[in-house]
């Protein structure tokens, strides 16, 4: 089975521009999960999301967002990007069932200039 | 939300076992005990999980004290690219998946 896959692994912008980076999980994994990590903050729990429907969220502004599309392929978007918006951004993917492990892709490292 | 308590760093000789300890004393019935580890700037990669058993697989053991208070995860033969920062994690298993990380423990094997 082939792994799951981000892109893009690499991007630059600047301030107040919106970034769109996107997940595609492993064959028949529906659950999405975004974590953003930092140095200063760790890995953070973004959302999850499940049958294209948002079924969790984390502690962050409402300029973060996502979607997931019918084929489980999920999308995060970060509008008006700020300094402290450069981190590497991890989706971590299962089939969404209870007692299932998360699965983690290599990431999407953005910096914003 | 600091669920679990980890040494920030430990070294270890190339060969020997290495014995990272996590303390969870709040955790509940129903959560389980997860290990993930990070290489360098790479995405978590999971090792092992347990909810009162040891456990063990090809990459990994887990042994969870009786009062499930804490744990251990043993590598058997730490290689070098055995270093990494390692996470344990205590989550129930009830299909949300938001794992909580903390900051680890820094795992450097050493020639």
């Amino acid at each position: 089975k082939a792994g799951v896959t981000q892109t893009p692994r690499y991007l630059i912008k600047t301030r107040g521009q919106q970034v769109t980076l996107s997940c595609s999980p492993i064959s028949g994994h529906r659950s999405v999960s975004w974590y953003q990590q930092t140095p200063g903050q760790g890995l953070q729990f973004l959302f999850e999301y499940f049958s294209e429907t948002q079924r969790n969220k984390g502690n962050f502004p409402g300029r973060f967002s996502g979607r997931q599309f019918s084929n489980s392929r999920s999308e995060m978007n970060v509008s008006t990007l700020e300094l402290g918006d450069s981190a590497l951004y991890l989706c971590a993917t299962t089939t969404g069932l209870a007692g299932e492990t998360q699965y983690f892709g290599p990431g999407t490292r953005l910096l914003v200039l | 939300d600091a669920k679990t308590t980890q040494p920030p760093s430990m070294d270890c000789a190339e060969g020997r076992a290495a014995n990272l300890p996590c303390n969870h004393s709040t955790i509940s019935g129903n959560e389980y005990v997860y290990w993930y580890r990070q290489i360098h700037s790479q995405g978590p990669q999971y090792i092992i999980h347990g909810l009162k058993n040891n456990e063990t697989n090809e990459m990994a053991s887990l042994i969870i004290t009786e009062d499930r208070k804490s744990s251990t995860l043993i590598l058997p033969h730490a290689t070098l690219r055995d270093t990494a920062v390692y996470y344990c994690i205590v989550s129930p298993q009830t299909g949300a998946n938001n794992l909580f990380f903390g900051t680890g423990t820094r795992l450097t094997v050493i020639p």
